[in-house]
Order: structure tokens, then C-alpha cells, then sequence
């Protein structure tokens, strides 16, 4: 069974610009999570989908952000445009339950904002 | 809502030695604690988690014990080995995983 994956696994880009951070999950988890780690701190809840609706998003940092996952299947992140503070790792997350329980994590995209 | 700190940032064992990383947590509604590993290039890992009502949890090297009065939390690896080494989270959350808060992050090396 494939994990999560993530991509791209690196991106730098220059303040102002778009970057679109791409999740899929494992299958038939309905269960996606956005997280950020940003050097040194805590990893930090961003939002929630179960399948294709936005079940919590109250972790987003501001309107820059926008999250979809069309199709209940894979997500993406688009940050647009990108100020210096977005740098940090983005890690998605799915789940099978929602209730507590493991959360299958990818390998992380790092985003460099110059 | 929760917030968790954890202890060391940083933390250098010789092998065989044990490490010990403790959290602490605010919400007295939390029951689910995780530990996740994370190692190099990789994304973090469950490893062993508790719920409130148990005090304490081992599997293999790696234990966990919780103090829910005290609201704090610790993992504890035996017999530690280089491929220990890697940067372990803990975390907390009370009813599902959109209020699971993570702490810092211990980044544990093992020299050998």
C-alpha cells in the first residue's frame, strides 16, 4: 500500500510569488490534513477535508491560503502570493477515522520564501 | 485551546544510555497522547500513543507514562541504538484529530 505522498518535496520562490503544494493520501482514507512546521517550532494544524469538504480550516493563516481537494482524492495548497513568514515545512496527513487515531504522514514539502 | 510544551529541544545519549522527553499540556479535556518519530527525510511516525485511562504503556524499548493530575506526559526509550536518533513529537488531543496540538519537536541523537 503506497503512502502519502507529497510534492514538490522542495520549493524556493521569491516573495510574490504562487507556489501549489500537491498531497495524495492514502487511498480510501477520507481523512486529509494540512500541517506546517515552520524551523524549530511545533507542527501546526492548518485544516481538514473528509473527502471533498473543508471540515475545519480554522488553522489556515490568512486569505493567501487556499486549500482544495476536488474529487475527494488528492489536495493542494496554494499559497499565492508568498510573503517571507511562509517558509516552513507543509505536511499533509490522512486518516481512515476521523476520531483520534494514527495519522499517516508524508514526507513534507519545504517551502523557501526569498 | 491545548497547548503543549516539550522538553529538551535537544537531547545527546550515548548507546545504551536511556532518554527520557517529557510534555506537559493545558486542556484538562485531552485523553489521547501520541509520540510521533520523525527520522531524516522522512515524515513523522506514530510510535506508541496512551489514553487517559491507562497510566503507563511499553512496547519493547519505548514506554510512555502519563500523569493526568500533574497534566504531563513522558517517553521513555531503554537500551537506546543509533537508529534512535531522529526528532520525536509528542501530542495531545481530546476528541478528534483537528484539535490533536503538537509540541516542538526533541531532536535525540544516539552516538555510538
Amino acid at each position: 500500500e503506497a503512502g502519502v505522498t507529497q510534492f514538490p518535496s522542495h520549493s524556493v520562490i521569491e516573495k510574490g510569488q504562487t507556489v501549489t503544494l500537491r498531497c495524495d493520501p492514502i487511498s480510501g482514507h477520507d481523512n486529509l490534513y494540512w500541517y506546517r512546521r515552520v524551523m524549530g517550532k511545533e507542527i501546526k494544524f492548518l485544516l481538514h477535508f473528509v473527502k471533498e469538504s473543508k471540515q475545519d480550516e480554522s488553522g489556515m493563516p490568512n486569505n493567501r491560503f487556499l486549500a482544495e481537494r476536488t474529487g475527494g482524492t488528492y489536495s493542494t495548497l496554494k499559497v499565492q502570493p508568498a510573503e517571507l513568514e511562509d517558509s516552513g515545512v507543509y505536511f499533509c496527513a490522512s486518516s481512515r477515522a476521523i476520531n483520534t487515531g494514527e495519522l499517516f504522514f508524508g514526507e513534507g514539502s519545504r517551502l523557501t520564501v526569498l | 485551546g491545548e497547548n503543549v510544551e516539550q522538553h529538551p529541544s535537544t537531547l545527546s545519549v550515548q548507546e545504551g544510555d536511556s532518554a527520557v522527553i517529557k510534555c506537559t499540556y493545558s486542556d484538562s479535556a485531552s485523553n489521547y497522547f501520541p509520540w510521533y518519530k520523525q527520522e531524516l527525510g522522512k515524515g513523522p511516525q506514530l510510535i506508541i500513543d496512551i489514553r487517559s485511562n491507562v497510566g503507563e504503556k511499553k512496547d519493547q524499548r519505548i514506554a510512555v507514562t502519563l500523569n493526568k493530575t500533574a497534566k504531563h506526559f513522558s517517553l521513555h526509550i531503554t537500551e537506546t541504538q543509533p537508529e534512535d536518533s531522529a526528532v520525536y513529537f509528542c501530542a495531545a488531543s481530546s476528541y478528534n484529530n483537528n484539535d490533536m496540538r503538537f509540541g516542538a519537536g526533541t531532536r535525540l541523537t544516539v552516538k555510538p
